[in-house]
């Protein structure tokens, strides 16, 4: 089946420090990939998405490339601020109307001053 | 550009209660996903709702249970409440045609808290 690995956290950074998140997945077909984030007491929105191998998506500042041959999807940011103290998904999607939206177990940022 | 509304915001039940959880989605759109997600865990898959039909579900039992009304909302029902179903549960919508290559648009959520 699908499934997203991310790594463990929480992360704790200071602030303009350089950020990765890693995150790997196992799927069918050709999914496309994302990554959500949780502020606390809210929903999830999407920050960015990739739709095929090589695609970079960037939103915000924070990127990810769409690695077919390593299968991952690592979220990176040059520089963090306290603001984007929240919890980060991987997720993918195969291809299908039907299809579903996949999680990973999230990843915990706190940026302090 | 209403995005997804989800009502109500919170509510606490007894356990053995029955539930009915509201959401309305984005403009647009016409599929209906729901998710459970537990404290600290990343969003589990219920069930997701197109033409009013229920098309893929999760590994949930049949306790949950859904509907999509003609203008795309959706209810999501639970019964025989258990104290393992207190979470934040999500709506989320979509618009079938473009599949894979979109993500969804998440509502704020319910929290759920069964006492």
């Amino acid at each position: 089946g699908n499934s997203v690995t991310q790594m463990e956290g929480p992360v704790t950074l200071s602030e303009e420090a350089f950020l990765t998140i890693n995150c790997t997945y196992t799927a069918t077909g050709y999914p496309s990939l994302f990554w959500y984030v949780q502020y606390p007491g809210e929903g999830l929105q999407l920050l960015l998405k990739a739709t095929k191998a090589d695609d970079k998506g960037s939103n915000k500042g924070f990127e990810a490339t769409y690695r077919k041959e390593t299968t991952s999807f690592h979220l990176e940011k040059g520089s963090v601020q306290v603001s984007d103290s929240a919890v980060y998904f991987c997720a993918l999607r195969v291809p299908g109307g039907y299809q579903k939206v996949t999680f990973g177990t999230g990843t915990k940022l706190q940026v302090i001053p | 550009d209403a995005g997804v509304t989800q009502s109500p915001t919170h509510l606490i039940k007894t356990r053995g209660q029955q539930v009915t959880l509201r959401c309305s989605p984005k403009s647009g759109h016409d599929t209906v996903s729901w998710y459970q997600q537990a404290l600290g865990q990343g969003p589990q898959f219920i069930f997701q709702y197109y033409e009013e039909e229920e098309r893929q579900r999760g590994n949930f039992p049949d306790r949950f249970s859904g509907h999509q009304f003609p203008n795309y909302s959706s209810e999501l029902n639970v019964n025989a409440l258990l104290l393992g179903d207190s979470a934040l549960y999500l709506c989320a919508s979509s618009l079938f045609f473009i599949g894979g290559e979109e993500g969804y648009t998440f509502g704020s959520g319910t929290r759920l808290t069964v006492v």
